[in-house]
């Protein structure tokens, strides 16, 4: 059974950047055909994919976050990283790391980690 | 960008009670619609996929149809720890995914 753990800071300072990390157990993040995405939800909001990374290296973002995001992977670690910069109040929300799987039906996320409460705050 | 638009945004229901929630998209996307269950404090777990796919191990009064634009989620008989907040997503625009805003189903 695949389990994903984000970690990372809980609070974060106006313009300094957010770093999480996703931790995959239960299988290699390198096996299979997978993308590992980042999620967040505002408080109170909807759900608002960031971006995805595979484990080649290859990257999507949400063209709205686009220039501030970077994601990245460790396949020694089984981890995969995102970093957001120049963060403001509106970035304060849950962020949930999954994996985007794929088959005949489309993507889906079918793995997902409980979620990091980042808040952004001086 | 693809909208998502889900109605009702919450609704109040009993146990037994048949719901129906709605996912209406912007543009067409085929069959790429997926649909989630998200409880407080969990992580949201993924109960159709393709529209109408049930994910293994999901109840079967659990049913997804449609397609093109107009899409549905229907729980034929509510159970108590179905309440809980469900999002459609589309992943029709490869690759930027989008969501619905949710639908809380509370009880009555």
């Amino acid at each position: 059974q695949v389990q994903l753990q984000e970690s990372g800071p809980g609070l974060v300072k106006p313009s300094q950047t957010l770093s999480l990390t996703c931790t995959v157990s239960g299988g290699s993040i390198s096996s299979g055909s997978y993308y590992w995405s980042w999620i967040r939800q505002p408080a109170g909001k909807g759900l608002e994919w960031i971006g995805r990374i595979y484990t080649s290296g290859t990257t999507n973002y949400n063209p709205s976050l686009k220039s501030r995001v970077t994601i990245s992977v460790d396949t020694s670690k089984n981890q995969f990283s995102l970093k957001l910069s120049s963060v403001t109040a509106a970035d304060t929300a849950m962020y949930y790391c999954a994996r985007d799987n794929w088959g005949e039906v489309g993507y889906y996320f079918d793995y997902w980690g409980q979620g990091t409460l980042v808040t952004v705050s001086s | 960008d693809i909208q998502m638009t889900q109605s009702p945004s919450s609704l109040s229901a009993s146990v037994g009670d048949r719901v129906t929630i709605t996912c209406r998209a912007s543009q067409s996307i085929s069959s790429y619609l997926n649909w989630y269950q998200h409880k407080p404090g969990k992580a949201p777990k993924l109960l159709i996929c393709g529209a109408s796919s049930l994910q293994s191990g999901v109840p079967s009064r659990f049913s997804g149809s449609g397609s093109g634009t107009d899409f549905t989620l229907t729980i034929s008989s509510l159970q108590p720890e179905d309440f809980a907040t469900y999002y459609c997503q589309q992943t029709y625009s490869t690759p930027t995914w989008t969501f619905g805003q949710g639908t809380t189903v509370e009880i009555k």
